[in-house]
């Protein structure tokens, strides 16, 4: 099975800083990774597909990259409502994992 | 616009066979651009994929449950289920239902807002 270590599992930021988390795939997943963003007490939401693709009514600030098997989502500037858990999914081949999360707190 | 729904007991007792309906609109299941899935969420910990269907009657299960779980469809009512039998404390989770698409890189979206199901006697 293909595994995802994401990392930081915990990272605090004040409002208006970048952030990024990383994923990092045991082997090559081509661009087949998604990035959600969940808030407690909600079902997760897609932000980004395909490594980089930003979905429908996500904010520009956030964006995704990879670069082999290391893949990063970035806010640019971390607003108020950003603050929530974020998980990385890959897609191209089954048991479709998910990362183990990076919770966003407010510093 | 696509949505879905999910329903069922909230408790299960250990030993028995937790069952869960979810309920599409906004599409038909049989669209030939989405899989159906289930991911769960036990109480303050990540997210893990349980299983796929598609309109064929394809499935696909994680291994670690494949022994214990059943994804099937009914087309009539537009509905998918899940079966997870012999549940134990660690099958405690918030139990999601979602679409995959075909676009979109295969990710899942929607999703259902969830519903908690609890292993106790």
């Amino acid at each position: 099975d293909i595994q995802l270590t994401q990392s930081p599992s915990f990272l605090s930021a004040s409002v208006g800083e970048r952030v990024t988390i990383t994923c990092r795939a045991s082997q090559g997943i081509r661009s087949y990774l998604a990035w959600y963003q969940q808030k407690p007490g909600k079902a997760p939401k897609l932000l980004i597909y395909d490594a980089s693709t930003l979905q429908s009514g996500v904010p520009s600030r956030f964006s995704g990259s990879e670069s082999g098997t290391e893949f990063t989502l970035t806010i640019s500037s971390l607003q108020p409502e950003d603050f929530a858990t974020y998980y990385c999914q890959q897609l191209i081949t089954y048991p479709l994992i998910f990362g183990g999360g990076t919770k966003v707190e407010i510093k | 616009q696509l949505q879905l729904q999910e329903s069922g007991p909230g408790l299960v007792k250990p030993s028995e066979t937790l069952s869960l309906t979810c309920t599409v609109s906004g599409s038909s299941i049989r669209a030939n651009n989405y899989y159906w899935g289930w991911i769960r969420q036990p109480p303050g910990e990540g997210l893990e994929w349980i299983g796929n269907i598609f309109y064929t009657g394809s499935t696909y299960y994680s291994p670690s449950l494949e022994r214990r779980v059943t994804i099937s469809a009914d087309m009539s009512k537009n509905q998918f289920s899940l079966k997870l039998n012999s549940v134990t404390a660690a099958d405690t989770a918030v139990y999601y239902c979602a679409g995959r698409g075909a676009t979109r890189g295969g990710s899942f979206d929607p999703w259902g807002q969830g519903t908690l199901v609890t292993v106790s006697s």
